[in-house]
């Protein structure tokens, strides 16, 4: 099975900081890559797939790269709705299954 | 609007059997495929079973496969998640999401709010 890594575990950053989180696959996926926000109490909400394809709605301060094994997502400019946890998908079906990565969590500085 | 709302969730002992449901509305239901998604309590996601668009073809996360079935049922709008021989591991919340298209090996949106099911004596 492919294992997903993200880093860093915990990020604190201050509004209107550029952030950027690192998702790492065990193996190549492709551009089988998804990115999702969650806060507390709530479902997550898909931010990008196709490891750079902004999903509708989603503020353009949020863009995603990579492709194989080394995936980035970056927050151009934080705002203080964007304080949560971000998790990297994969979902190659030729892996047996669809990881997650652990999560980072984002947090006020 | 897209919505997705499980139930059925609640306390079992180990060993025990729940099944859930997820309502879908506001989209073609049968035009896609849906995965089950849990979540233990204070930790990541964990994709759980998939389905395509007509149950023809699922898959199943190692660590439930011989004890879960997912099904669906589109003349009702619903995907369930028949939960067998339980362990305290598998408590969580239980989410679940939609596919892009008619299989179910993609991104997941929309997500429903989940259902919490407690394994425990």
């Amino acid at each position: 099975d492919i294992q997903m890594t993200q880093s860093p575990s915990t990020l604190s950053a201050s509004v209107g900081d550029r952030v950027t989180i690192t998702c790492r696959a065990s193996q190549s996926i492709s551009s089988w890559l998804a990115w999702y926000q969650q806060k507390p109490g709530k479902a997550p909400k898909l931010l990008i797939y196709k490891a750079s394809s902004l999903e509708s709605g989603v503020p353009s301060r949020f863009s995603g790269s990579g492709s194989g094994t080394e995936f980035t997502l970056t927050i151009s400019s934080l705002q203080p709705d964007d304080f949560a946890t971000y998790y990297c998908q994969q979902y190659n079906s030729y892996s047996g299954g669809f990881t997650f990565g652990p999560g980072t969590k984002v947090d006020i500085k | 609007e897209v919505q997705l709302v499980e139930s059925g969730g609640g306390v079992v002992r180990p060993g025990g059997s729940l099944r859930l449901s997820c309502a879908a509305s506001g989209f073609t239901f049968d035009d896609y495929g849906m995965s089950w998604v849990r979540q233990a309590p204070g930790k990541g996601l964990e994709w759980v079973s998939g389905i395509n668009w007509n149950g023809g073809s699922t898959g199943y996360a190692d660590s439930v496969k011989g004890r879960f079935t997912i099904s669906r049922d589109n003349a009702k709008n619903s995907l369930y998640l028949q939960m067998n021989s339980l362990r305290a591991e598998d408590t969580a919340l239980y989410h679940c999401a939609r596919a892009s298209y008619g299989d179910y090996d993609s991104w997941f949106d929309p997500w429903g709010q989940g259902t919490l099911v407690t394994v425990s004596s």
